[in-house]
């Protein structure tokens, strides 16, 4: 099983601020079968991105990912009032698919 | 609008049976595989379960395998998952959630509200 292990557990921004978000897979994630999503408190799960680098429908520019192997990085340009929530990434590249245990992003 | 709705959670004993439903509409959903994720309360996203668009391929967490069903029933839009031996361990919030077509399996771009199950004496 894949040990996917995100970084910080908690980063503290200001609204514009630019946000650094990691994931460490405990092996390499093949053909960079990860995603990212984002997770306000009593709500699901929303998917930002797939394929490492390939942003869902609907989701801004200012959400990009990019990494690859077992080093893989989500990126908001400029953090918006609503961007401040919990992001998970996961991996689908081998059985079980599995999450990291999460990134709380929280405002200054 | 693509809609899944989540029923059947509950409080139920450890050892106790439960079964959830989802709902599916706004799509086709005998066109696309389906699973079942979950959450502790206050902990991340677990998944537990898969199942191919036609039901010819399964596939289980290990720590819900021998316990858990997963099914679906194309002509109802509908996707169950079977609870049986119940522990503690299980209490959460499970998420059913579609599999994207974005090419590839275990992309979930669409979920629904999630339904809380509760095991407790």
């Amino acid at each position: 099983e894949i040990v996917l292990t995100q970084s910080p557990a908690t980063l503290s921004l200001s609204p514009g601020e630019r946000a650094t978000l990691s994931c460490g897979a405990s092996q390499s994630v093949s053909s960079s079968y990860l995603a990212w999503y984002q997770q306000k408190p009593g709500l699901a799960p929303r998917l930002l991105i797939y394929d490492a680098s390939s942003r869902a429908t609907g989701i801004p520019d200012r959400f990009s990912g990019s990494g690859s192997g077992t080093d893989f990085t989500l990126t908001i340009s400029r953090l918006e009032p609503e961007d401040f929530a919990v992001y998970y990434c996961q991996q689908y590249g081998s059985s079980p698919w599995t999450f990291g245990q999460g990134t709380k992003v929280e405002i200054k | 609008e693509v809609q899944l709705v989540e029923s059947g959670g509950g409080l139920v004993k450890p050892g106790g049976s439960l079964r959830l439903s989802c709902a599916a509409s706004g799509f086709t959903f005998s066109s696309y595989s389906m699973n079942w994720v979950r959450q502790a309360p206050g902990k991340g996203l677990e998944w537990v379960s898969s199942i191919s668009s036609s039901s010819s391929y399964i596939y289980y967490a290990d720590s819900v395998k021998g316990r858990f069903t997963i099914s679906r029933d194309n002509a109802k839009n509908s996707l169950y998952l079977q609870m049986n031996s119940l522990r503690a361990e299980d209490t959460a919030v499970y998420y059913c959630a579609r599999d994207s077509d974005y090419g590839d399996y275990g992309i979930f771009d669409v979920w629904g509200k999630g339904t809380t199950v509760t095991v407790s004496s």
